[in-house]
């Protein structure tokens, strides 16, 4: 069974379109991350959230919002695509929210912005 | 400057080749220290961690740490064609906040059969 899994894979879309990618751990982790992979590789943090806090990192747009409806769960939408979004987005989770915790990844979405 | 520099390569080595992926960093309060494995088109997977200077060994893989100098490194013995992805290191900061974990930009290696 996979332990982080997103849907879609591959995201094609239009500038200005809303979309949304969805994560669903099945591991039992109390936190879960959304990351930004971009074209370097440079893999950077943008949201930590668990059933009591949401972290955002100050140099997200707003037009970025996670949405959990439940502990398993975190999805991110994204509104007015820019060519700029274009990226992979993983998903990630950890059992805690401490220095220790090692965090599990998704296998990705490349979103691509035309 | 970026509070972890990885260098991104590309590198390629010939099967069997000892390899040495290096980081360092500039942030002292550093504590906890990573390395993950990266496979083309798939998330991140966790390798090696430590957390005290010194030498850490897993099979064929040695994570080393040196707090004083401020770099880490991770260390292939008998490179084998699937070790051939890309290597991050990664580091957690005191505190709280999303951003507790840092990444550097990646090595990318391919090991040639």
């Amino acid at each position: 069974d996979t332990a982080v899994s997103q849907t879609p894979k591959y995201l094609v879309t239009q500038m200005g379109n809303d979309k949304s990618i969805k994560c669903e751990q099945n591991l039992g982790h109390d936190t879960m991350y959304w990351y930004k992979q971009d074209s370097k590789k440079f893999l950077k943090i943008m949201f930590s959230y668990n059933n009591k806090e949401l972290i955002i990192n100050e140099t997200v747009p707003n037009r970025f919002s996670p949405k959990s409806p439940d502990k398993a769960h975190l999805n991110l939408h994204i509104n007015s695509l820019e060519l700029g979004d274009s990226a992979v987005y993983f998903c990630a989770s950890s059992q805690q929210r401490g220095l220790t915790s090692y965090k599990y990844f998704g296998p990705g979405t490349r979103l691509t912005v035309t | 400057q970026k509070e972890v520099e990885q260098d991104p390569g590309p590198l390629s080595v010939p099967e069997g080749a000892i390899v040495s992926l290096n980081c360092t960093y500039s942030n002292s309060a550093f504590q906890y220290f990573m390395w993950y494995r990266q496979y083309s088109r798939k998330g991140p997977e966790l390798l090696m961690y430590t957390y005290s200077s010194g030498n850490k060994e897993d099979g064929r893989f040695t994570a080393q740490l040196n707090k004083a100098s401020q770099y880490v490194s991770l260390l292939i013995r008998d490179s084998q064609p699937s070790d051939s992805a890309t290597y991050l290191c990664a580091m957690s900061a005191l505190g709280t906040g999303a951003n507790n974990l840092f990444f550097g930009t990646g090595t990318r290696l391919t090991v040639i059969p």
